[in-house]
Order: C-alpha cells, then sequence, then structure tokens
C-alpha cells in the first residue's frame, strides 16, 4: 500500500500527558498538511510543511502543540500537557505539485 | 468562521434514487473545490474536483454542478447505491494551499 499511513490509528492518554503522533506521506510528496475533526464536522486546518519548512500553523494550534517534518519526510504532531479538548481525530494529508490532497486514516486521540 | 457552509447535515434516499448535496462559499480566490467521501473510522478519500472554469463536471454516478456568479457547487449522486452510505465533505482551496472543509452530509442509502 504506497497511500498515506498514520500511526498509531489510535492513542488513549490522561489529561496532563504528552502525545505524538506519526505520519509518513507518499513518497515523492513535497507537501504535507495535518488536520483536526471533532465528531460531526469537517476537517479543520492545523498546519502545512512544504518539504520541510513549516509554512503555516492556524490559531488553533496552541503553543503546546509542535509540528515537525525532518528532512521532508514523514512529520510528527506533537501535543504537550494534553487536554480533555484535544480529544479528536488527527488527519494527515499528502500533495505533490497538484492540488489533490490524499489522505491516511488519521489517528483518534482520546484524552481521559 | 466557516469558510464553507453546507447542506443538508444529512439525508435518506432510496436504492436507485438521486442524493444532492449543497455548498456556498464567500471567498472569491476560491479556485479548487473537491468532494471527499469518508467512510466511519476511515480518512477523507477524493471524489471528484473541480476548477471555476467548467460549470459540470461529471465522473460516473458521481457529477458537480458549480455556480460561479452564486458561489455554489453541489454534488449529484445518480443512482444511489448501499454503498454509496457515507459522509460527504465539500472543499474549497486556492490553489494547491490549506482546504477549507464543509461541515458534512451523512448520506444513507435504503435498499
Amino acid at each position: 500500500d504506497t497511500g498515506v499511513s498514520q500511526n498509531p490509528r489510535h492513542k488513549i492518554t490522561k489529561r496532563g500527558q504528552n502525545v505524538t503522533f506519526r505520519c509518513d506521506p507518499i513518497s515523492e510528496h513535497n507537501r504535507l498538511y495535518w488536520y483536526r475533526q471533532t465528531l460531526g464536522q469537517g476537517p479543520e486546518f492545523l498546519t502545512y510543511f512544504q518539504n520541510e519548512a513549516q509554512l503555516e500553523k492556524s490559531r488553533l494550534l496552541s503553543d503546546r502543540f509542535s509540528a515537525e517534518r525532518p528532512k521532508g519526510s514523514f512529520s510528527t504532531l506533537e501535543i504537550q500537557r494534553t487536554e480533555q479538548g484535544d480529544s479528536a481525530m488527527y488527519l494527515c494529508a499528502s500533495a505533490l505539485s497538484t492540488d489533490t490532497q490524499y489522505f491516511g486514516p488519521g489517528t483518534r486521540l482520546t484524552v481521559l | 468562521q466557516q469558510q464553507v457552509k453546507q447542506s443538508p447535515q444529512s439525508l435518506i434516499v432510496q436504492k436507485g434514487g438521486i442524493s444532492i448535496i449543497n455548498c456556498a462559499y464567500e471567498n472569491t480566490a476560491f479556485d479548487y473545490f473537491p468532494w471527499y467521501q469518508q467512510f466511519p473510522g476511515k480518512g477523507p478519500a477524493l471524489l471528484i474536483a473541480i476548477r471555476p472554469d467548467v460549470s459540470e463536471k461529471k465522473e460516473g454516478r458521481f457529477t458537480i454542478s458549480f455556480n460561479k456568479s452564486a458561489k455554489q457547487f453541489s454534488l449529484h449522486i445518480m443512482d444511489s447505491q448501499p454503498g454509496d452510505s457515507a459522509t460527504y465533505f465539500c472543499a474549497a482551496s486556492i490553489g494547491d494551499y490549506k482546504l477549507s472543509f464543509g461541515a458534512g452530509t451523512t448520506v444513507t442509502v435504503r435498499a
């Protein structure tokens, strides 16, 4: 399968803990996006990388959130001091030189 | 604020019927309008997309109609099948930039 992969698929954590998610984009896709989706809503943009450069961060991304894409390949999204409001599906998408964004299966985060 | 408004929130259609989902946008800079299909527990999958230089695009049983002057676009699912039961999201972007999604429409196709 050469699609976008995300790990873990599910994460349950206690409030105040740190969590890290990983996204492996489609090979050679230079653009990588993170979105957050809550129940019954459409995905909301969080941040965007072109190669290894993080070009934009949404105001939804508080200072507890950090994302990296070392060497322009896989990306990680870390949430520090998790809160119950962080519970959501975190989606990663990648794209090449077209508009089409291909989404991964997501990581479902539950903060207890 | 939501840049793309989608309706209805949900719809039920009989097998073989037509499902119609509508979206409206405000930002006239948007130039790419995709529709995504999402099944429970899965990520969104691109279904069909259109650019504002055409008024209609058809792929199989799925058709996008686009009205630039009204800033509206819609998805028609012809001959709806039980396997089409899913949540559908319209979206819009400026080129290869971030997507702004609608809130989604849950479609249920009754056999």
